[in-house]
């Protein structure tokens, strides 16, 4: 069964102080490995997309890495505006349809001054 | 940017009525997508469209049904509501055709059942 789970659940750091949210994913024939941001109340907003093993995006602060097993999102000097929930989201090639989203549970960070 | 348009933003109902939900996708996206977020919880897939006929089916309760329509909006149709559907309901679009996979979320209605 196609599986997607975030670390930490929660994360606090000061501004300026880099870290790592982690997504373990289990998913028979990965289309693509997805990143989003939400803000409560909003829907996702698109960060990545992550196709292959070894692959690697940037936009800002944040950058998105991409193993067999596992991606990474690794914040730079974060500011509290990038304060809110990261969700990690997996499309697979298994049975049950092709191109739906599982998503793991995020993990809400907060950045504080 | 154009980006999904949801309408609702908000809604109340009583349990036992219906509601109706519609989404407008990014132009050009050929490919609409329901999920379903509870309170504190991560968005579940409900449904798919691509050109118009069902493409997925996730976890949608048998007194919910979907469409879309031939300018590729859709409309998502809830009856018999129950104090449980109380959620936010996101659409998201994208381009199967294009062989583009992201989707892209809509703002969401957000679904109070009193």
């Amino acid at each position: 069964e196609d599986q997607v789970t975030q670390s930490p659940e929660a994360l606090r750091l000061q501004e300026g102080e880099s870290s790592s949210l982690n997504c373990s994913y289990t998913v028979s024939g990965l289309r693509g490995l997805f990143w989003y941001r939400q803000d409560p109340g909003k829907g996702p907003e698109f960060l990545f997309t992550l196709y292959s093993a070894g692959e690697e995006k940037e936009k800002e602060r944040l950058k998105a890495t991409l193993t067999k097993k596992e991606s990474f999102l690794h914040i730079t000097a974060p500011k509290p505006e990038d304060s809110a929930t990261y969700l990690c989201a997996v499309q697979g090639g298994g049975s049950g349809g092709y191109n739906k989203l599982i998503f793991g549970a995020g993990t809400r960070l907060a950045v504080h001054p | 940017a154009a980006g999904v348009i949801q309408s609702p933003r908000h809604l109340i109902k009583e349990k036992r009525e219906t509601a109706t939900l519609k989404c407008y996708p990014i132009p050009r996206h050929d490919t609409v997508y329901w999920y379903q977020q509870g309170p504190g919880q991560d968005p579940q897939f409900l449904i798919s469209f691509y050109e118009k006929m069902q493409s997925d089916k996730g976890s949608i309760p048998d007194r919910f049904s979907a469409q879309q329509f031939s300018d590729y909006h859709s409309e998502l149709n809830m009856s018999s509501l129950e104090l449980g559907d109380s959620a936010l309901y996101f659409c998201a679009s994208s381009s199967r055709s294009r062989n583009r996979e992201t989707q892209y979320f809509g703002p969401g209605t957000r679904l109070l059942v009193l």
